[in-house]
């Protein structure tokens, strides 16, 4: 079974440049998830998708973060203008509606200039 | 708002002595704790998940306690091996399917 797969693995933008991130969940999996993880400590939740439903955004900077999840498979995030703050990993992880553990994908790593 | 600390930040211990993590959480109300494993450059794998209703699991050298009444979790990992070397996560889950997570612990095993 493939794991949940995230491109680009590694991103290099200049601050006020545009980014995007892209998600691919454990096929099945109706419940998908963007963490963003700074250098050193652990994730924190970004936004939680239930289907096409986004139904936790309320730690998703909405000024310059926005996110889908069209036909509730794939999803993307974007950053615009990225800010030398949004330096960090971004990890996207997927669960069944009901089930207690999530699997994650490798992350992409963004560095901003 | 839930809190997960993990101590030490970092931990070296010699190939062969046993590996004693902890993680705190502040808010009892939890439906699971879970214990991840994150090599550098990759994303979480998960070792262990504890119930709410249980006290311990255990799979091969690892083992993992819960006192949910203290807040509290230990990850044993038994003679240890150049190959532990990682850090490790906890995370509590809570309602609405939300995993947090503590900081993590950096792991090096020296041979």
């Amino acid at each position: 079974e493939a794991g949940v797969v995230q491109s680009p693995r590694y991103k290099i933008i200049e601050k006020k440049q545009p980014v995007a991130f892209w998600c691919n969940p454990i096929s099945g999996h109706n419940t998908l998830y963007w963490y963003r993880q700074n250098l050193g400590q652990g994730p924190e939740l970004l936004i939680r998708y239930e289907n096409e439903e986004a139904v936790d955004d309320s730690q998703l900077p909405k000024d310059r973060f926005s996110a889908e999840r069209l036909k509730g498979v794939d999803s993307t995030l974007k950053i615009q203008p990225a800010e030398l703050g949004d330096s960090a990993v971004y990890l996207c992880a997927s669960s069944t509606r009901t089930a207690y553990e999530q699997y994650f994908g490798p992350g992409t790593r963004l560095t901003v200039t | 708002k839930q809190e997960v600390t993990q101590i030490p930040a970092a931990l070296s211990v010699p190939e062969g002595e046993n590996l004693v993590l902890n993680c705190s959480f502040t808010d009892s109300a939890i439906y699971n704790l879970q214990w991840f494993r994150q090599d550098p450059g990759k994303g979480l794998t998960s070792l262990l998940l504890i119930q709410s209703s249980q006290r311990e699991q255990t799979s091969g050298r690892l083992n993992a306690s819960l006192d949910k009444s203290s807040g509290r979790s230990t990850l044993y990992i038994a003679a240890s091996q150049p190959g532990d070397s990682a850090t490790y996560l906890c995370a509590v889950k809570a309602a609405g399917n939300k995993l947090t997570f503590g900081g993590g612990t950096r792991v090096l095993v020296k041979p």
